[in-house]
Order: structure tokens, then C-alpha cells, then sequence
């Protein structure tokens, strides 16, 4: 089964601009959650989308968005790009169901802005 | 959430055993706890998901006392590509799509 994955997997952007980053989760997982990790703060939750809704939600600025597609694939956006918004983002996907999760994660997008 | 704490950093030998210990005095009774390992520049990786005593798969083994606010994860005969960052997380194991990374356990295997 192919894993998670993401692209691009590598991205200069310019402060100011936006990106949209793309996850493809695993064949059959039905929920898609993204990570954003710098050296200082660490692996932060974002959001998590479900069956093209998203269920949670972590605490950044509304630049922050998401969507899910109805084949479970996900996109991230961020809008008026910040230097500190420099960072390895992570999407990881699961089945979805209830119980023990075990996600599973791609290999990032190192995003880098100037 | 329950708050963990993980040693900042461990060095060990090839070939030796390591036991990586998260306090988690908080744990609430619905609460897992569950193990990632992360390569530099890769996603997290889950090692082992446990809520009591001893579970064990092929690659680690994890210890929990009956009071939950501590575990171990022990992981025997270290290599080389052991060397990691080692995450213990704390949360509801049902329905639990949001998970909160401390700061993790840098572990680094020594020739």
C-alpha cells in the first residue's frame, strides 16, 4: 500500500504571497490531519478533516485554511505568508474510524519564506 | 490533555538496551499512551500504543505501573539508525485525530 504523500516537498515563497500544499492520504483513510513544525515551537496540530469536513482545529490565525476533496484528498493554505511561517509541514492520515489511532505521516513540505 | 515530560537528550552504545521514560502525572482515565519516532527531515513514525501494564511489538516494548503517570519505552539492542527523536503523547485514544507533541527525546547511538 503507498504511504502518505505530499507536494511539493519543497517550496520558496516570497512574505506576502500564499501557498497551497497538496497531502494525498493513504488508499482507504478517510481523515487527513496537517502539522506544522519549527525548531522552536515543535510539531503543532492544525486541523483535521473527516469525510470533507474539518472536526478539529488548532489554534493559528484564519490564514491558516484547509479543504478535503471527496476522494479524501487534502489542501493546505496559507495566505499572507509570514517569515515565521517557514516550516515542515506534515499532513498524516488515518482511517478514520473510532478507537486507537495510529497516524500516518508523509514526508512534509519544507516550506521556506523570504 | 495531559502534559508529558521526556529527557531533552540520551546517548547510548550500539547493541545496548534504552529505556526512555515520559511522566505524565495528568493522565485521565480515557487517556493512551502512545509512542512516535521521527528521522530529521521525515514525518513522525509510530513505534507502540499502550493504557496498562506491558505491551510489545517487534520493535519496542512499552511499560506502564498501575498508577499510569509514568511510562517506559524500551527499546533492545540499539543501532546506528536508532538515532531519533522519540515522542511520548498522551490522549484519548478514541475518536483522537488531534495529537499534542511534546518536545520530544533526542536519542543518539553511539558507535
Amino acid at each position: 500500500k503507498a504511504g502518505v504523500t505530499q507536494t511539493p516537498r519543497y517550496l520558496i515563497k516570497t512574505r506576502g504571497q500564499q501557498v497551497t500544499l497538496s497531502c494525498s492520504p493513504i488508499s482507504g483513510h478517510r481523515s487527513v490531519s496537517w502539522y506544522q513544525q519549527t525548531p522552536g515551537q515543535g510539531l503543532q496540530f492544525l486541523f483535521e478533516y473527516f469525510s470533507e469536513t474539518q472536526r478539529n482545529k488548532g489554534n493559528f490565525p484564519g490564514r491558516f485554511s484547509g479543504r478535503q476533496f471527496s476522494n479524501s484528498r487534502s489542501e493546505m493554505n496559507v495566505s499572507t505568508l509570514e517569515l515565521g511561517d517557514s516550516a515542515l509541514y506534515l499532513c498524516a492520515s488515518s482511517p478514520g474510524g473510532t478507537g486507537n489511532v495510529e497516524q500516518y505521516f508523509g514526508p512534509g513540505t519544507r516550506l521556506t519564506v523570504t | 490533555l495531559a502534559k508529558t515530560t521526556q529527557p531533552i537528550s540520551m546517548d547510548s552504545y550500539e547493541g545496548q538496551e534504552v529505556n526512555i521514560t515520559c511522566s505524565h502525572n495528568n493522565i485521565a482515565t480515557n487517556d493512551y499512551i502512545t509512542w512516535y519516532q521521527q528521522f530529521p527531515s521525515q514525518g513522525p513514525r509510530f513505534i507502540i500504543q499502550g493504557y496498562k501494564t506491558k505491551v510489545t511489538n517487534e520493535v519496542a516494548s512499552l511499560f506502564i505501573p498501575a498508577d499510569r503517570k509514568s511510562s517506559t519505552l524500551s527499546l533492545p539492542r540499539v543501532s546506528l539508525s536508532d538515532t531519533a527523536v522519540y515522542y511520548c503523547l498522551v490522549g484519548p485514544g478514541a475518536g483522537s485525530y488531534q495529537l499534542t507533541f511534546g518536545k520530544g527525546t533526542k536519542l543518539s547511538v553511539i558507535p
